[in-house]
């Protein structure tokens, strides 16, 4: 089993609709929690990072951990063409750091 | 400048060049890391430098050598490449070794 899961689309909503972008781990170690916006041929910027269980919400974002069934998601309300883009999540611990494989999500005007 | 910045941008190398990578970050972080990104692979983590001490060596190759004279500096030093290690190559910073990390755009390098 790898240590995270996270499907790689495409996924494609239309606009104005809310995203669900999830990822799922194994080792229960992980204790910090990331999400990554990507644009081609840029490099990942930080959207959103938890440490804990439950929920962050910052603008149109919402992050969710439960650590009690390892996994995690990426709400994205209201979604935007600008939206479009690869979400990464990633894990980590000390220095060890895991991301999964991205979601390219498109929105649709 | 803000943020992480990274140069070149693309580079292009025969095998038997030596090149390096840049990195300079603007944020006063404390924590410095080389990636690489393939093509439908997962980042993957190759150095990680706290307070410009290496932690991290992630099995990578010898032809990869990091350098970090400080704590806002990190360079990656290349020869003898091989064509499989064409990929993006991206500098990221935190303030810590914990949390998020906070990207530069990248170096696009090709090995011919």
């Amino acid at each position: 089993q790898k240590e995270v899961e996270q499907d790689p689309g495409p996924l494609s909503v239309p606009e104005g609709a809310i995203v669900s972008l999830n990822c799922t781990y194994s080792n229960s170690a992980f204790q910090y929690f990331m999400w990554y916006r990507q644009y081609s041929r840029k490099g990942p910027e930080l959207l959103m990072y938890t440490y804990s269980s439950g929920n962050k919400e910052d603008g149109r974002f919402t992050a969710q951990v439960d650590k009690s069934s390892k996994y995690i998601s990426l709400f994205i309300r209201d979604s935007q063409p600008s939206d479009s883009a690869t979400y990464l999540c990633a894990m980590n611990r000390d220095d060890k750091i895991i991301f999964g494989k991205g979601t390219r999500l498109h929105i649709l005007p | 400048e803000t943020g992480v910045t990274q140069t070149p941008r693309h580079l292009v190398m025969g095998m038997t060049n030596k090149k390096s990578l840049k990195c300079e970050q603007h944020l006063g972080h404390n924590a410095m890391y080389w990636y690489k990104q393939s093509a439908k692979k997962p980042l993957e983590l190759m150095f990680v430098y706290n307070f410009k001490e290496q932690t991290e060596n992630n099995s990578v190759p010898s032809r990869f050598s990091p350098e970090c004279p400080n704590s806002s500096h990190l360079f990656l030093h290349l020869h003898t490449l091989q064509p499989e290690d064409s990929a993006l190559y991206l500098c990221a910073s935190s303030p810590r070794r914990q949390g998020g990390q906070y990207f530069g755009p990248g170096t696009r390098l090709t090995v011919t």
